[in-house]
């Protein structure tokens, strides 16, 4: 079974700070990882994925995450904050033998302060 | 040019009733998917359909029945609706097990 944590349900950061989403999997064969943003009243978007190679991944809008398999984690960063990037973020895995099926992690909500 | 497009955008309807929430997507893809997400926004999986064939069938009353009348749509329908089925409703398309593409999602209200 696969499993997702988001350490974290609310993060207030101010703009121009660091942006830093938690996340941490379960999965006993190798993952595919997703970050999905979610804006208010809005579907989901891809910020980004990991599937295979460079364990360093770049996004839309300024953000990146790193795929740590020691730590089975995949935190999302943002260098600086914009007011633009309040919104809740999930961290999503799945696998190749898991039909696509995404699990994803509770939510982050992220709100930036003038 | 909508990529997946759901309607209707907002549901509202009384215990009991029986209602659908159609989707359509214009994007190619081999696969549909239907997602809840609950009042704290955590989002679980319901169904997958991969070329108008049931793959993945979560833990879901059978009150809920997904329909594929092609691979473009995917639309779902709840019989005898409850309190508990109120929550936004997302569909969700994507190729060959490749990134998922969401929709705007329904607002389900049961009172």
């Amino acid at each position: 079974a696969q499993s997702v944590t988001q350490l974290g349900s609310h993060v207030s950061v101010s703009e121009g700070a660091l942006v830093l989403l938690r996340c941490n999997y379960s999965s006993s064969v190798p993952p595919y990882l997703f970050w999905y943003v979610q804006y208010p009243n809005q579907g989901l978007q891809l910020l980004l994925k990991y599937t295979t190679g460079a364990t360093l991944v770049k996004g839309i809008n300024g953000f990146e995450a790193e795929f740590k398999k020691s730590e089975t984690s995949f935190h999302l960063t943002k260098p600086s904050a914009h007011m633009s990037d309040a919104a809740e973020y999930f961290c999503a895995v799945t696998h190749k033998a898991a039909g696509n099926k995404l699990t994803f992690g509770g939510g982050t909500r992220v709100l930036v302060k003038p | 040019d909508t990529a997946v497009s759901q309607t209707p955008k907002y549901l509202v309807t009384q215990m009991g009733n029986d209602k659908s929430i159609k989707c359509e997507q214009n994007l190619g893809h081999d696969t549909m998917y239907w997602y809840k997400q609950d009042s704290k926004k955590f989002l679980k999986i319901m169904f997958s359909y991969n070329n108008k064939e049931l793959i993945i069938n979560e833990t879901v009353p059978n009150r809920f029945s997904p329909k594929s009348p092609d691979k473009a749509h995917l639309n779902l329908h709840i019989n005898s609706l409850e309190l508990g089925d109120s929550a936004v409703y997302f569909c969700a398309s994507s190729q060959e097990g490749r990134v998922q593409f969401f929709g705007p999602g329904t607002r389900l209200t049961v009172l």
